[in-house]
């Protein structure tokens, strides 16, 4: 079936860094493919998407490019701060049985 | 426009209990999900409803049961419950079934079970 499997974390980081979190699945066909990202004490929120091959979907500083060939969907940013503190979760969703497949989640502190 | 929302924000109960949680969707949205954060353990798909419909339910036993009601809000249903369900429970909407759309979360009701 369907899954996803995304970096182990807890992953700390000295502002300013370059930040990367791998993120790979497993599918039918070709999913959408979402990270998705958790503040502190608030709710899951898209972060960026890319729905098809060769895509790069960007937000905030981050972008991740969907891979066919490898099947992955790597979060980078080039130079995080202390505000990126978060859990990140990739999430790939499928064609068939509508369903969001989530990762485990990414914890990241950015320390100044 | 108001966002997903979810009541109760926290919830306590002891084991063998029923706890119901509830879940607006952003107006418009027809599709709700469910998914149980517990510690460590990621996201789990939990249920699926979509114009009053089940529609696919994750791995979860049959304790765990909901329902979505005409103006299209969910209640989430947990019977002779058990210490490892504690946990956050996320509720999301999503405008349709395209599998291009994104979901969208509410911030959560914590369920903890003594």
């Amino acid at each position: 079936g369907d899954s996803v499997t995304q970096m182990e974390g807890p992953v700390t980081l000295s502002e300013e860094a370059f930040l990367t979190i791998n993120c790979t699945y497993t599918a039918t066909g070709y999913p959408s493919l979402f990270w998705y990202v958790q503040y502190p004490g608030e709710g899951l929120q898209l972060l960026l998407k890319a729905t098809k091959a060769d895509d790069k979907g960007s937000n905030k500083g981050f972008e991740a490019t969907y891979r066919k060939e490898t099947t992955s969907f790597h979060l980078e940013k080039g130079s995080v701060q202390v505000s990126d503190s978060a859990v990140y979760f990739c999430a790939p969703r499928g064609r068939t049985g509508n369903q969001f497949y989530f990762g485990t989640g990414t914890s990241l502190t950015v320390i100044p | 426009e108001a966002g997903v929302t979810q009541s109760p924000t926290h919830l306590i109960k002891t084991r063998g209990q029923q706890a119901t949680l509830r879940c607006s969707p952003i107006s418009g949205h027809t599709s709700v999900y469910w998914y149980q954060q517990a510690l460590g353990l990621g996201l789990q798909f939990l249920l699926w409803y979509d114009e009053g419909e089940e529609r696919n339910r994750g791995n979860f036993p049959p304790r765990f049961s909901g329902r979505q009601f005409p103006n299209y809000s969910s209640e989430l249903n947990v019977n002779a419950l058990e210490l490892e369900d504690s946990a956050l429970y996320l509720c999301a909407s999503s405008l349709d079934r395209v599998y291009t759309g994104e979901l969208f979360f509410g911030e959560g009701s914590r369920l903890t079970v003594l």
